[in-house]
């Protein structure tokens, strides 16, 4: 299995500041159609997760432009441009480049 | 408008079998391309895959449960069904279902609360 390796933010984080949440991926990503499988999700308190980027860098639709991602094969990351009250959740990154499908542990946002 | 909505049994004892539904609307399973899949989360924990079935049946299932999972979907009534045998209290957990849009899970459910108890 792709095991899926979160880092932790430096909580609580100061509105307006930006952050950046790092993932990495045992195995690359990358596919031979030049796509590479890594999502990222947000988990608000109390509701379900929220698909945001997909293809490492592609924004989900109605997904604010504060949000993006980036990357190589193995090695990710997502920028929240000025943090405000409602990123607050946990974040997620999942690969959907071969089954069983796998996700971090989750990185918490927490608001000052 | 795409929603999907998980039923199950709310609680269960060890041993049993459970089985939860995905009633959804706003897309067909008999659609090229389409598939739904089961996730879960231990409360207070992360995400787990479980399981996932495509317009063509074709089925994928987490290893790690080792056999004790089985999907399968009714096309005409809008649902998708994951079985999961011999429950534990392991298997105590909130149940999403999910539809992929591109490589991510686009549409989750609200999700239902499992419990496993004797």
């Amino acid at each position: 299995d792709i095991v899926m390796t979160q880092g932790a933010l430096p909580n609580p984080v100061p509105s307006g500041e930006s952050v950046s949440i790092t993932c990495r991926s045992s195995k690359s990503l990358l596919y031979s159609d030049g796509k590479t499988y890594l999502n990222w999700y947000l988990q608000r308190p109390g509701q379900s997760p929220q698909l945001l980027i997909y293809w490492m860098s592609t924004r989900a639709s109605g997904v604010s432009d504060r949000f993006s991602g980036s990357g190589s094969g193995t090695d990710f990351t997502l920028k929240i441009s000025g943090v405000e009250a409602e990123d607050v959740g946990v974040y997620y990154c999942q690969q959907g480049l071969e089954f069983p499908y796998t996700f971090g542990a989750g990185t918490k946002l927490e608001l000052k | 408008q795409v929603t999907l909505k998980e039923s199950g049994p709310g609680i269960l004892q060890p041993s049993q079998t459970l089985s939860l539904t995905c009633t959804f609307s706003g897309f067909s399973l008999s659609t090229y391309g389409m598939g739904v899949g089961w996730i879960r989360q231990p409360s207070g924990k992360g995400l787990e895959w479980l399981a996932n079935i495509w317009w063509d049946d074709d089925k994928y299932y987490n290893p790690s449960l080792k056999n004790r999972l089985t999907i399968s979907k009714d096309t005409s009534n809008n649902q998708a069904f994951l079985k999961i045998t011999n429950v534990d209290t392991a298997d105590t957990a909130t149940y999403y279902c999910a539809r992929p849009v591109d490589s991510g899970w686009g549409y989750w459910g609200q999700g239902v609360m499992v419990t496993v108890s004797s």
